[in-house]
């Protein structure tokens, strides 16, 4: 079972449109990973951000954390059809080894052109 | 362009058959992970290994599933004897311990367990 939930589970945007993602967890955290999965593919890294750090950008991906709340979003800005993918969140636990990752049940993103 | 191999990419097997699946990790990686996917489970960490030794594999049945890394290029799952649930996507991830966290991922191994 998954740790935490991400939503919507499901969004549909026009082209040119930001998008944005959220993700919820339920114990401290090392840091936060966010992953695309296209249809038949495996998972892409996007973007890591640590438990110290409240924002981080990468070209046109924006995410922010915020441990108080346990929560991180991610930002899609003017999303493009090739951007139509899924979604996940992954955590690793604080106190835990390297590379043991809980991911989330992930979003679908629909972009329209 | 340094990438996770995956065979094979589709496996379609009779309950009760073994079935085993091969991970290369990218090549100076000294961390693998073996992920299974299904609808329901999402995505489920099932062992990983650390310069070859298994680290953690409390994810995986253990009466049915094996994880192996016979050498630093090759990582094996198998699963004997096969069962209907069995039936989901199999991923394998590499990494670099001691720099930055992300994983990547193979182009995963569909499994069919009729």
């Amino acid at each position: 079972s998954q740790q935490g939930e991400e939503d919507p589970q499901a969004l549909s945007i026009q082209e040119g449109e930001n998008a944005t993602m959220n993700c919820s967890y339920k114990t401290s955290i090392n840091n936060l990973q966010w992953y695309r999965q296209n249809s038949g593919r495996g998972l892409v890294h996007l973007i890591l951000i640590r438990s110290n750090e409240r924002e981080k950008h990468s070209g046109r991906l924006r995410v922010t954390l915020d441990t108080s709340k346990k929560s991180s979003s991610l930002l899609i800005t003017a999303s493009r059809a090739a951007d139509t993918a899924s979604y996940f969140c992954a955590r690793r636990a604080g106190g835990t080894s390297y590379g043991k990752l809980t991911f989330g049940q992930g979003t679908i993103l629909t972009v329209h052109p | 362009d340094a990438r996770v191999t995956q065979t094979p990419r589709h496996k379609v097997t009779e309950m009760g058959q073994e079935v085993t699946m091969r991970c290369q990790p990218i090549l100076g990686h000294n961390t693998v992970f073996w992920y299974r996917q299904t609808m329901m489970q999402g995505l489920e960490l099932l062992a990983y290994f650390r310069n070859r030794a298994p680290l953690d594999d409390s994810g995986m049945p253990k009466d049915r599933f094996s994880a192996e890394m016979p050498d630093a290029t090759l990582a094996t799952l198998k699963i004997q004897p096969s069962e209907p649930r069995d039936s989901a996507v199999y991923f394998c991830a590499s990494g670099k311990s001691g720099g930055e966290e992300t994983q990547y991922f193979g182009p995963g191994t569909r499994l069919l367990v009729l």
